[in-house]
């Protein structure tokens, strides 16, 4: 089946260290995107690529980084610089910037 | 930028009545509004949506209105079910640098039975 795959589900990380988020689409779908969602608000833009190998930032990027080396691949990596990262991460694809394919997630809390 | 507003964002109503969920957008070059169902603990998913060359689109239970002049669309549920009880969230999304989705803050909807 086609889709977009988040792991974990559920990830811990302690204070100072980095942490990396996976998202795979086999939809084969150009651009991808990262949002975060904090408990009873909207989806905020964190990064998005439209192509392999470039990316841009959106609203929220700092403290973030990302890398697009393969079109099927797009992982977030949540730095030790991102103060307040606990929330929910949610990726997404789309073939031409509408219809827009989420995956299920990923909780990240700090311990 | 864009900024997209969703109102109400609590919403309860009987099961088998009807339930409309508000959004306004700012940037009039926005041509593209779609709206997602979310479940909890689990990402969104595209329920329907709309391009700004049309005023209404419908699908069986669901519909969308878009009014271009006043920036502002709705969703409609008919004939509500328990397993509509979700997360709606609006998004708006225009050409060029702003092609990115806005999402607004989300209603939550609870069908009593």
């Amino acid at each position: 089946d086609g889709g977009i795959t988040q792991s974990p589900k559920y990830l811990f990380r302690k204070e100072g260290q980095n942490v990396t988020l996976s998202c795979e689409q086999n939809l084969n779908h150009d651009a991808m995107y990262w949002y975060r969602q904090d408990p009873g608000q909207g989806l905020r833009l964190i990064y998005y690529s439209q192509i392999v190998n470039d990316f841009q930032k959106g609203d929220i990027a700092e403290g973030y980084s990302v890398s697009r080396e393969k079109k099927e691949s797009f992982p977030l990596t949540v730095t030790s610089a991102q103060k307040n990262p606990t929330a929910f991460y949610l990726c997404a694809s789309s073939i031409d910037w509408t219809r827009a394919f989420f995956g299920q997630g990923t909780r990240l809390t700090v311990v | 930028g864009e900024n997209v507003e969703q109102h109400p964002s609590t919403l309860s109503v009987q099961e088998g009545d009807s339930a409309v969920i508000k959004c306004t957008y700012s940037d009039s070059a926005s041509n593209y509004f779609p709206w997602y169902k979310q479940e909890l603990g689990k990402g969104p998913q595209l329920i329907i949506d709309i391009r700004s060359n049309v005023g209404e689109k419908k699908d069986q239970r669901i519909a969308v209105t878009l009014n271009k002049t006043a920036k502002h669309f709705s969703l409609h549920i008919t004939e509500t079910q328990p397993e509509d009880s979700a997360v709606y969230f609006c998004a708006a999304s225009g050409a060029g640098s702003a092609r990115q989705l806005t999402f607004g803050s989300g209603t939550q909807l609870t069908v009593l039975p």
